[in-house]
């Protein structure tokens, strides 16, 4: 079945830019699913950040679209996100999942990579 | 934005209750309402999805029901393996998707 696993530096400094990648296997990223990043500050909620089909369109969350990119990389199988200015706030457990399906309306997010922490700090 | 509301924000049962929680959509949302359940330190996992449809593999004694603006979710026998958050979201407004806030399960 389809796994997801997400990497990245696990600590980035104030105003710099947060870079995660998640890979994705048993599946192909080529599927007729768009891809998410959600994240989840400490003791907090969950917060969707954005997404991406494997023809490169992105949507993103309003209040994050600013400093957020998303990308996609099929010869890799894997997607990238890029999250600038950061501070404090976006200290969060980041999580990427597969997310809707365009060939029905399906908005769930379903499997879930396992999480990565990352603290903005210097 | 569609905003969700879950209720109670936390819960304490005992093994073998009834557990019941609340979610409601500040607009209607049809049945574009999934449900998840969140143990510490693990990724969410989707149990119910549309509101009412039990994902593959997930017990039984989980259900959940409603329409429009106000949602359920259920466990019918609160076992010792179902200490989690619980999260309500929305998918009626492609591409926005909103949480709810969690309900955190306890036992007493």
């Amino acid at each position: 079945q389809v796994q997801l696993q997400e990497s990245g530096p696990g600590l980035v400094k104030p105003s710099g830019t947060l870079s995660l990648t998640c890979a994705v296997s048993g599946g192909s990223i080529s599927s007729s699913n768009w891809w998410s990043w959600v994240r989840q500050p400490p003791g907090k909620g969950l917060e969707w950040i954005g997404e991406i089909y494997h023809s490169g369109s992105t949507n993103y969350n309003p209040s994050l679209k600013s400093r957020v990119t998303i990308s996609v990389d099929k010869s890799k199988n894997q997607f990238s996100l890029k999250l600038s200015s950061v501070t404090a706030a976006d200290t969060a457990v980041y999580y990427c999942a597969r997310g809707s399906s365009v060939v029905v309306r399906a908005g769930w997010f379903d499997p879930w990579g396992q999480g990565t922490l990352v603290t903005v700090s210097s | 934005d569609i905003q969700m509301t879950q209720s109670p924000s936390s819960l304490s049962a005992s093994v073998g209750d009834r557990v019941t929680i609340t979610c409601q959509a500040s607009q209607d949302i049809s049945n574009y309402l999934n449900w998840y359940q969140q143990k510490p330190g693990k990724a969410p996992k989707l149990l119910i999805y549309d509101a009412s449809n039990l994902e593959t593999g997930v017990p039984s004694r989980f259900s959940g029901s409603g329409s429009g603006t106000d949602f359920t979710f259920t466990i019918s026998s609160l076992q010792p393996e179902d200490i989690a958050t619980y999260y309500c979201q929305q998918y009626d407004n492609l591409p926005r998707y909103t949480f709810g806030q969690g309900t955190k399960l306890e036992i007493k």
